[in-house]
């Protein structure tokens, strides 16, 4: 069964702070992986990681993803208030015959609250 | 901007009623989904459509069908609904477009079944 788990599944800091956040992933058929910031309403896209070592900035928020050990960090420096959020990593797979219709399969989450 | 309508935010159903989810995106994406979000179990996929009138289950199919009838409209269906069933319910679209397939998001509805 595929499996995409994440942690912490929640997280206090206050602003300034710089938080990781981690997803480990455990799937045949690994196409790529993707990061969701969630608010009060839609999750919206933060970044597709495919390759291995590369690393994804924008602005205070990167990410790198790790193939060899299934997993990827979110990282967030100099954390404010508006980064409070649900954060949702997902995996896409390939089917076996190819294509995968865009499928993802979502970890739980992880709730980060940042106080000022 | 892509964008992603759901009918309701907020629905409050009796048990065994018959409900109706309405989902529409402007984007032409060929891709859509529904999902529901339970706290600290994520977003599971419930139904998927790769096309017009084209439907494949999700993990939890259980007590939903879909319908899609248009390219750009997407209705998740309960048919006898259950207060397992109280749920945030999520629609989002995608296209192969560029092989990017990033989903994107409606803004929910919360369905409340008593």
């Amino acid at each position: 069964e595929d499996k995409v788990v994440q942690s912490p599944l929640s997280l206090v800091v206050h602003e300034g702070d710089t938080v990781t956040l981690n997803c480990s992933y455990e799937v045949t058929n690994f196409r790529s992986l993707l990061w969701y910031k969630q608010e009060k309403k839609a999750p919206t896209f933060l970044f597709m990681l495919t390759s291995s070592g590369i690393e994804k900035k924008s602005g205070r928020l990167s990410s790198i993803l790790d193939k060899k050990e299934l997993s990827s960090i979110l990282n967030i420096t100099a954390t404010q208030t508006g980064d409070s959020a649900i954060y949702l990593c997902a995996v896409r797979l390939n089917n076996a015959g190819g294509t995968s219709y865009g499928k993802l399969t979502f970890g739980q989450g992880t709730i980060l609250t940042v106080h000022p | 901007d892509v964008k992603v309508t759901q009918s309701s935010r907020y629905l409050v159903k009796r048990t065994g009623e018959k409900v109706f989810l309405e989902c529409v995106q402007d984007m032409d994406h060929e891709n859509m989904f529904w999902y529901r979000q339970d706290p600290g179990l994520g977003l599971r996929l419930i139904y998927f459509s790769y096309d017009v009138k084209m439907k494949e289950k999700g993990d939890i199919p259980e007590g939903y069908s879909v319908s899609r009838e248009k390219k750009e409209r997407f209705s998740l269906i309960l048919e006898s609904a259950s207060t397992n069933q109280t749920s945030m319910y999520l629609c989002a679209s995608s296209t192969p477009f560029a092989g990017a397939y990033e989903q994107y998001f409606g803004p929910g509805t919360r369905l409340t079944v008593t």
